[in-house]
């Protein structure tokens, strides 16, 4: 069974204070790991996608990176504007199957950042 | 304009109620899928759409059906509305299964209530 695991489960930074967001995963056979923000009352929107270890993409202030059990997203000099729910999906690769295709989300990390 | 929308935004309704919650595309994708969105829970599939004519159950489908009218709609039924429905439901789509882009892109959501 695919699984998803985001830690911290909340995260409360100062404006400027750089940190990083893990997302640890099981997969058979990754065909991409996505990262999304959410914000209060709105659907979740796309950020990156990932496909092998080693890969990183890069987003004005964010940078997530992929090896093969886990990705980082770093936020480097946060704004209080970068306050949001991130999320983290990963895409099985097996083909056939119930869940091929589908993503599984991990439960998500409320990040704040104060002024 | 939105590329997915939901309607309603919010509805508050009453236990045993029939309600219908729409979703409809202009990115053109074959894939649609419903979400719901618990606090703590995260998101998880209901109902998936391969193409219109192909409708397939997710992790969490007791209680709920779905019609794909046409590429661009899928709708979500509560047959039978009880209150351990009231959650957020969100609509997703994306390309075909064979495109090298997965992402799934979100409709800003409906907050349903049952009372």
């Amino acid at each position: 069974e695919d699984q998803v695991t985001q830690s911290p489960e909340a995260l409360r930074l100062q404006e400027g204070e750089s940190s990083s967001l893990n997302c640890s995963y099981t997969v058979s056979g990754l065909r991409g790991l996505f990262w999304y923000r959410q914000d209060p009352g709105k659907g979740p929107e796309f950020l990156f996608t990932l496909y092998s270890a080693g890969e990183e993409k890069e987003k004005e202030r964010l940078k997530a990176t992929l090896t093969k059990k886990e990705s980082f997203l770093h936020i480097t000099a946060p704004k209080p504007e970068d306050s949001a729910t991130y999320l983290c999906a990963v895409r099985p690769g097996r083909a056939g199957g119930t869940s091929y295709g589908k993503l599984t989300f991990g439960q998500g990390t409320i990040l704040t950042v104060h002024p | 304009d939105a590329d997915v929308t939901q309607t309603p935004r919010n509805r508050i309704t009453k236990t045993g109620k029939r309600i219908m919650l729409e979703c409809s595309q202009t990115k053109g994708h074959d894939r649609m899928y419903w979400y719901r969105q618990d606090p703590g829970l995260g998101l998880r599939l209901i109902y998936y759409s391969f193409d219109v004519k192909d409708i397939n159950k997710g992790e969490i489908s007791d209680g709920y059906s779905v019609s794909r009218q046409a590429q661009a709609k899928f709708s979500l039924s509560l047959e039978s509305a009880i209150p351990n429905q009231t959650a957020l439901y969100f609509c997703a789509t994306s390309e075909s299964i064979m495109s090298s882009y997965n992402e799934q892109f979100f409709g800003p959501g409906t907050r349903l209530t049952v009372l």
